[in-house]
């Protein structure tokens, strides 16, 4: 399977833990992307990577939240004193940087965060 | 960004064609309008982008008016599997982020 891939796919943790998630992006993408979802909403945007370089972050992307993707292949999203207004979907794309018309991102089957 | 409104729900039978129109009365010359298909546990899925007139592929097909202030995508003869969410979004091209809307949950009935 070459497509994305995120890990775990589901994750219920207690209140004030730390969580750790992984995406693995296509192979030659060079964009990766880290979206969360909530019930009944679409995925809202927290943050982006052209290689390794983190490009953009969204202000709902709090101090509690770091993501890396330290060799420009596979991202971590870290939320750290986790809350259960954290529990969301979190999902992670990828895309091709091509320089043409296009907004196609790729998307992993993301990781359900729980918190308890 | 231009914000996009589409309906929060549509029903259809099998075998129907759907035509879910989404409005972005605020596109800006650059901008695509890109349609993405999600089923429940699952990451969205790329369906269709067009700028304007029509664009069609194997699944569906895409009708963008000469203002470009709408757009509809259409889907020909839907079957249960068609049940999803279908999120229409407006972006320029090299648009880092996407801004997803509430989307149009779709089903479809036998």
């Amino acid at each position: 399977d070459t497509g994305v891939s995120q890990n775990p796919r589901h994750k219920i943790t207690k209140r004030g833990q730390n969580v750790t998630f992984r995406c693995d992006p296509i192979s030659e993408h060079n964009r990766l992307y880290w979206y969360r979802q909530t019930l009944g909403q679409g995925p809202e945007f927290l943050t982006y990577f052209q290689n390794e370089a983190q490009l953009e972050k969204s202000r709902l992307l709090s101090d509690r939240f770091s993501a890396e993707r330290p060799k420009g292949s596979f991202s971590t999203l870290e939320i750290q004193r986790t809350e259960q207004g954290d529990s969301a979907m979190y999902l992670c794309a990828s895309s091709l940087d091509a320089g043409t018309a296009g907004n196609e991102q790729f998307f992993g089957p993301g990781t359900r965060l729980t918190v308890l | 960004l231009a914000k996009t409104t589409q309906p929060i729900s549509m029903d259809s039978y099998e075998g129907q064609e759907v035509n879910i129109t989404c409005s972005h009365n605020n596109i800006a010359t650059n901008d695509y309008i890109t349609w993405y298909q999600q089923f429940p546990s699952q990451g969205p899925r790329f369906i269709i982008q067009g700028y304007k007139t029509k664009v069609t592929n194997e699944v569906a097909s895409l009708f963008i008016p000469a203002d470009r202030k709408s757009s509809t995508l259409s889907l020909p003869r839907v079957s249960l599997s068609d049940t999803a969410v279908y999120y229409c979004l407006v972006g320029g091209t090299g648009r880092r982020a996407l801004t997803f809307g509430s989307g149009t949950r779709l089903q479809v009935q036998p």
